[in-house]
């Protein structure tokens, strides 16, 4: 079975660092985009960026550049995303999802169960 | 401000069909065909019912279909049942720098 499972619940303090992951299994992991995406609470899904596990190439939606890391350890096809200092807009849920299609031109199947992210003093 | 705009909300009775529009530009949907559709019930992560503006994934009820008109494309519901009540959500490639552009969501409520 194809499927992505992501890591558990986090709770933080704002400032604080964070690291979350997405581990592939059921298919060839190194041979599809990775894509990252935020869905505030009650509010809509936003792309935040693609890594390819093949080589690590990465891409940013501006809105997210600079703002966190999208990073990949192919020997255990596991994909992350990471804060240096955690807003408390940054409490949200957060997905995962393999981009299928050619190249960077294509639909998100499947997706992650999603980490919740939950920032507050 | 997404950049691909969705009705905010639609309903429908059992049976009925409801058609959910997504319009982009040209640099997105109007040019591209990888335009795709997601549905998320409450609680539950999005999944993938239709991609490339038309073609259902295996598994997908063959009551949702996909079509596009210049930069707008659409997502129509036929035989409304109480279980197709989630939000929806159109996407697409963009040659823009973003790559990736979401609709804004359109909550569909079974009446």
């Amino acid at each position: 079975e194809v499927q992505l499972v992501q890591s558990g619940a986090e709770v933080k303090k704002p400032g604080e660092s964070l690291k979350i992951s997405c581990k592939g299994s059921g298919y060839s992991f190194t041979s599809y985009w990775i894509g990252w995406v935020r869905q505030m609470p009650g509010k809509g899904l936003e792309w935040m960026g693609l890594i390819y596990p093949g080589d690590s190439d990465t891409r940013y939606s501006p809105s997210f550049q600079g703002q966190v890391t999208i990073s990949v350890d192919k020997s255990i096809s596991t994909a992350f995303l990471q804060w240096s200092s955690l807003k408390a807009s940054d409490t949200a849920m957060y997905y995962c999802a393999t981009l299928k299609g050619s190249g960077s031109a294509g639909w998100f199947d499947p997706w992650g169960q999603g980490t919740l992210v939950t920032v507050s003093s | 401000q997404s950049a691909l705009t969705q009705p905010p909300s639609v309903s429908g009775s059992p049976g009925q069909s409801v058609t959910i529009s997504c319009t982009g530009a040209s640099s997105d949907v109007g040019t591209y065909n990888r335009v795709s559709w997601y549905q998320q019930p409450p609680g539950t992560a999005p999944k993938l019912m239709i991609y490339d503006v038309s073609n259902r994934p295996s598994g997908v009820p063959d009551r949702f279909s996909g079509s596009k008109s210049g930069n707008t494309a659409s997502l129509t519901i036929s035989g409304l049942q109480a279980e197709d009540e989630a939000d929806y959500y159109c996407s697409s490639y963009t040659s823009s720098s973003t790559s990736v552009v979401f609709g804004g969501g359109t909550k569909l409520t079974v009446l």
